[in-house]
């Protein structure tokens, strides 16, 4: 166990839709990281909060967004579903800022578009 | 695209046997990381090797880095049951422009017993 939650496991809906993935990081740590994982795609980096600011963009679409709360949950918001982004998602956490620290991944929660 | 390579995509080796796994890259790094994930769940890191290493060492595993050939293998010896996993290599960069993580596709592993 990393330390790391994420919620819900599974989530399943439909085209255009919306949705919200949650995380938790492990205690102390500041930075939070969100990953796609497809099998077309493999495993991509989408986007880096610290302590609650942007810090790092990788591969994420317009359609979707991020934030960091106060208390260092982050939220991952994918916006006007498609069937492409059927995928796991990971959320993955640390203490320092710097991407190239250990990272701690959580669970993932699988999101199935139809 | 910046995803580097690894090979093979796929290794089937006996229990006991070494097991072998590379890993290409394509921009300069800061560090190399190796994770390893079980099927379906998340990531678990195994080793990370910075920029100016070229071997390090942890238990049964073995990280080389060739910067020159922006290349790394990882090496698990000895290999058990319980190794079966996918493994994957993760290059960073980070600079005054940003910072980015990059993973490769991957290498899933099967020991039989």
């Amino acid at each position: 166990d990393s330390g790391v939650t994420q919620t819900p496991k599974h989530l399943i809906t439909a085209t255009g839709q919306r949705v919200t993935l949650r995380c938790s990081p492990r205690s102390g740590d500041l930075s939070v990281y969100w990953y796609q994982q497809s099998l077309d795609q493999g495993l991509q980096f989408l986007i880096q909060y610290y302590n609650g600011e942007e810090r790092a963009k990788g591969n994420i679409l317009e359609r979707f967004s991020a934030q960091q709360f106060p208390d260092l949950h982050s939220e991952l918001n994918l916006s006007s579903l498609e069937l492409g982004d059927s995928a796991l998602y990971f959320c993955a956490s640390s203490p320092q800022d710097r991407i190239y620290n250990e990272q701690f991944f959580g669970p993932g929660t699988r999101l199935t578009v139809l | 695209s910046q995803q580097g390579e690894e090979d093979p995509q796929a290794l089937s080796i006996q229990e006991g046997e070494n097991a072998t796994m590379n890993c290409s890259y394509k921009t300069s790094i800061n560090n190399l990381q190796w994770y390893r994930q079980n099927s379906g769940r998340g990531l678990v890191h195994l080793i990370l090797i910075r920029s100016n290493e070229r071997e390090k060492h942890s238990g049964r595993l073995r990280v080389t880095l060739d910067t020159s050939k922006k290349s790394s293998s990882l090496l698990i010896t000895a290999s058990r049951a319980a190794d079966t996993a996918s493994y994957f290599c993760a290059s960073s960069l980070y600079n005054n422009y940003g910072q980015n993580f990059v993973f490769g596709p991957g290498t899933r592993l099967s020991v039989l017993p």
